[in-house]
């Protein structure tokens, strides 16, 4: 089946530990985004690529890092930098192309203890 | 910057009833899309609606339809004939060029048996 795939769902993580979240798709699509979901704030774009070995800062980048080395994938790490990473985090792929509908995957839940 | 506020954070509706959830969108552009996604309890995002700016004519699919009023940059959602499996939070979104979403901070809607 095509689609999204995250993972881990779930994830712990302590203070001052890097951790990295994991996208795959199978769409053949050339964009792809991280998106981070808190209550009461929608959505907010973390970082997007819009082609392999090419990504750009989203509004709140500060904290992360994402690399784009295949087509398929777009991992984002969230360093120790980033003040408040608890949060749900969305991954989503489009084919690029202005007003196409983003697909996204189901998801990943990230604490910190 | 694009901004996309939705005004309602939880809305209520009877089984078979009709329910209209606001949007309203702040943008300098003249072509953009705007999109309605529906984010059930198992937080999987799945596109409910799409309307292209340039088009006039107000986008419908099946029991979902929207009133695009460009001129006062609104963009509202009507679910008619409520369904259990509507319950759901909705998000209002907008796209302009470069295909990056900016979203609302949602509506919660609650179905009624």
């Amino acid at each position: 089946d095509g689609g999204i795939t995250q993972s881990p769902k779930y994830l712990f993580r302590k203070e001052g530990q890097n951790v990295t979240l994991s996208c795959e798709q199978n769409l053949n699509h050339d964009a792809m985004y991280w998106y981070r979901q808190d209550p009461g704030q929608g959505l907010r774009l973390i970082y997007y690529s819009q082609i392999v070995n090419d990504f750009q800062k989203g509004d709140i980048a500060e904290g992360y890092s994402v690399s784009r080395e295949k087509k398929e994938s777009f991992p984002l790490t969230v360093t120790s930098a980033q003040k408040n990473p608890t949060a749900f985090y969305l991954c989503a792929s489009s084919t690029g192309l202005d007003g196409g509908e983003l697909f996204f995957g189901e998801g990943s839940r990230l604490t910190v203890l | 910057a694009q901004t996309v506020t939705q005004s309602q954070p939880e809305m209520s509706v009877q089984e078979a009833e009709t329910v209209t959830l606001s949007c309203t969108y702040d943008t300098s552009e003249s072509d953009y899309y705007l999109f309605w996604y529906k984010q059930p309890p198992s937080r999987q995002m799945i596109l409910v609606i799409r309307q292209e700016a340039y088009k006039q004519q107000n986008a419908t699919e099946n029991r979902f339809s929207v009133n695009f009023q460009k001129a006062a940059k609104s963009f509202s959602l009507k679910i008619s004939d409520s369904q259990l499996g509507d319950a759901a939070m909705y998000f209002c979104a907008y796209s302009g060029y470069g295909n990056k979403l900016v979203f609302g901070a949602g509506t919660i809607l609650r179905v009624k048996s």
